[in-house]
């Protein structure tokens, strides 16, 4: 009964290619989340998404587009992938706390751009 | 633009000391702070939140106090052990709404 799950877990692909990540939360909350976490271990939040509309979008490349199907998932499509996207990105969820909302996160989905 | 800093040198330490770790913010004044911690290859998982009109909280082996006035967060592990081994992350929302966290510090518990 895994409360934020992601797949895959690792993914290799080529420059150039397009991926998706899943996240999936069984929590019940309203908030979802993509974070990126570079080589340096800094965990930037790219999008947070509550109820499905989008509320937050930071200054993230438009190649990444975020899809909220219901409150449950959040899904990252990647277009045209470029090394620099090589990270672990992370899904997490919370309740609508304004500014005390802990974060659930996800186990990580490892991309390794070529 | 608000920042979390952590230090980024790993600390290490002896099986029974208390470990402790620093958390300091600028250009921002947060009502609440949160640590986090993250073991390899796994997401990070909340474990204290400390509100900026609570100077101290424990839970456990854990401690944690919030200076307003320094803009400092102390997160302190008492009778460390080997399990305690991983890295520690602050956070807080920043004006935007948005969680934003330190670069973390790794923590080592030598047997």
């Amino acid at each position: 009964d895994t409360a934020v799950s992601q797949t895959p877990k690792y993914l290799v692909t080529q420059m150039g290619n397009d991926k998706s990540i899943k996240c999936e939360q069984n929590l019940g909350h309203d908030t979802m989340y993509w974070y990126k976490q570079d080589s340096k271990k800094f965990l930037k939040i790219m999008f947070s998404y509550n109820n499905k509309e989008l509320i937050i979008n930071e200054t993230v490349p438009n190649r990444f587009s975020p899809k909220s199907p219901d409150k449950a998932h959040l899904n990252l499509h990647i277009n045209s992938l470029e090394l620099g996207d090589s990270a672990v990105y992370f899904c997490a969820s919370s309740h609508r706390q304004p500014n005390t909302g802990e974060l659930f996160f996800g186990e990580g989905s490892r991309l390794t751009v070529l | 633009s608000q920042k979390i800093e952590q230090n980024s040198e790993a600390l290490n330490i002896q099986e029974g000391k208390t470990a402790t770790l620093t958390c300091n913010y600028t250009n921002y004044s947060p009502a609440y702070l949160q640590w986090y911690r993250q073991d390899p290859g796994r997401g990070p998982v909340f474990l204290l939140l400390i509100r900026e009109n609570e100077k101290e909280k424990r839970k456990e082996r854990l401690k944690v106090t919030f200076d307003t006035t320094l803009k400092q967060s102390l997160f302190h592990i008492t009778a460390s052990q080997p399990a305690d081994s991983a890295t520690y992350l602050c956070a807080f929302y920043n004006q935007g709404g948005k969680l934003i966290f330190g670069q973390g510090t790794e923590l080592s518990v030598k047997p």
